[in-house]
């Protein structure tokens, strides 16, 4: 199942510079967009998510773009600091081509390492 | 701030056996969810359960997988028999509403070790 694709595993980025994370997806069905952060031995952990019908939704240092005509988005974090540090997901919500209101798909997660 | 608990932490079990996992949702939130992740793989939803009834599965949630909410607080993830391959950390996850605006809050998750 590869409908939620996060093709960067890695990204390193200095202490107050902006970390962008990209995803892409392929099914157009999907109605939400949501991105978590997860430490080691917890569970995912939600920052904020995005309507299909929206192309962008801040809170505080986080943003969420919504591209739908490349089915990509991407989180903007800024200024980063050290303890965003975490495995950052991307997931879609539905995509049944009816109502769906179970399921989210997750990507692969990306690395996110902020340095000082 | 309001949280999804989850438990054992980490629960080991010989092959064959029947595994709980057990969560308590946050309790003003109506739908509930269970996901695993594989170590080195992807979250993968499992099930969604609303009203006292599943809601959607996923094709890994065959048989073998069974989910109950045996009153008003607790909502459980049963094994029947368990096999290598379920070795997994288990996610049970809840929400207030179907709009997925607010997002679905996680627990920590069951580590679940088949040997």
């Amino acid at each position: 199942d590869q409908q939620v694709k996060q093709n960067s595993p890695s990204l390193s980025v200095q202490e107050g510079r902006i970390s962008i994370l990209n995803c892409d997806y392929t099914n157009s069905m999907f109605d939400y967009f949501l991105w978590y952060k997860k430490y080691p031995a917890e569970g995912p952990t939600f920052l904020i998510s995005i309507s299909s019908i929206k192309d962008k939704n801040e809170d505080g240092r986080f943003t969420v773009f919504l591209n739908k005509s490349a089915k990509h988005l991407s989180l903007h974090i800024v200024p980063s600091q050290p303890g965003d540090s975490a495995v950052y997901f991307c997931a879609a919500r539905g995509g049944a081509g009816g109502t769906s209101y179970g399921k989210l798909t997750f990507g692969q997660g990306t690395i996110l390492t902020v340095h000082p | 701030e309001p949280e999804v608990t989850q438990t054992p932490s980490h629960q080991v079990t010989q092959m064959g056996q029947e595994v709980i996992l057990r969560c308590v949702p946050i309790s003003n939130h109506l739908y509930f969810y269970w996901y695993r992740q594989i170590l080195g793989q992807k979250v993968e939803f499992l099930v969604s359960f609303y009203n006292n009834e599943i809601s959607e599965k996923s094709e890994i949630f065959d048989d073998q997988f069974s989910v109950e909410r045996p009153d008003g607080s607790n909502f459980t993830l049963k094994i029947r028999s368990t096999k290598l391959e379920d070795s997994a950390m288990y996610f049970c996850a809840s929400s207030e509403a179907v709009t997925a605006l607010l997002g679905y809050t996680f627990g920590s998750g069951t580590r679940l070790t088949v040997v």
